[in-house]
């Protein structure tokens, strides 16, 4: 069946620096890939995604580029800010008859310090 | 515009009552989905209606009873709930295998 492994939190950092959030991936197929954030008491809000290898999903400054032949979403911010933090998912998407089913990774809770 | 709404916002409610979650997109999706989030952890999907008709349900005790009332309206009917089912309820849409989530619904069961 289809998997998500996301690195495990929570991760701190200070304002500006550089965030990487590694995420891999099993499944059949071509899969979407997806990063979601969820702030806090919020629900979750679509940040990117990428529908086949190669693509680069980009919002708000955080890139993520769908790579096959490692079965990886990273997701990157070159300077964060406390604002960003949040819990991150990365999840991939297989479209059914039934609608699409998303299977997401455990989350990745990040804090910016000031 | 990619907004699903839901109401209320939260909800407290005893075992013995029975309650409804609402939720509502006008991006003319047609597949709408029920998810339930626990603390720290990933939603859990619950219920998936495609083009109005139940098409997956995920084993959810029948306590907690879905119905689309048409392509824009989703609603989830709670009745003689656990304390084990405080959680937060999520809605979503899809198109073309992208889901949108609204701000959900936070349910307190006493």
């Amino acid at each position: 069946g289809n998997s998500v492994t996301q690195m495990e939190g929570p991760v701190t950092l200070s304002e500006e620096a550089f965030l990487t959030i590694n995420c891999t991936y099993t499944a059949t197929g071509y899969p979407s890939l997806f990063w979601y954030v969820q702030y806090p008491g919020e629900g979750l809000q679509l940040l990117l995604k990428a529908t086949k290898a190669d693509d680069k999903g980009s919002n708000k400054g955080f890139e993520a580029t769908y790579r096959k032949e490692t079965t990886s979403f990273h997701l990157e911010k070159g300077s964060v800010q406390v604002s960003d933090s949040a819990v991150y998912f990365c999840a991939l998407s297989q479209i059914e008859t039934s609608g699409s089913r998303l299977t997401f990774g455990e989350g990745t809770q990040l804090t910016v310090n000031p | 515009d990619t907004e699903v709404t839901q109401t209320p916002k939260h909800l407290v409610m005893g075992m013995t009552n029975k309650k409804s979650l609402k939720c509502e997109q006008h991006m003319g999706h047609r597949a709408m989905y029920w998810y339930k989030q626990k603390a720290k952890k990933p939603p859990e999907l619950m219920f998936v209606y495609s083009y109005e008709k139940l098409s997956i349900n995920e084993s959810v005790p029948s306590r907690f009873s879905p119905e689309c009332p048409n392509s824009s309206l989703l609603n989830l009917h709670l009745h003689a709930l656990q304390p084990e089912d405080s959680a937060l309820y999520l809605c979503a849409s899809s198109q073309a295998g992208t889901q949108y989530f609204g701000p959900g619904t936070r349910l307190l069961v006493l």
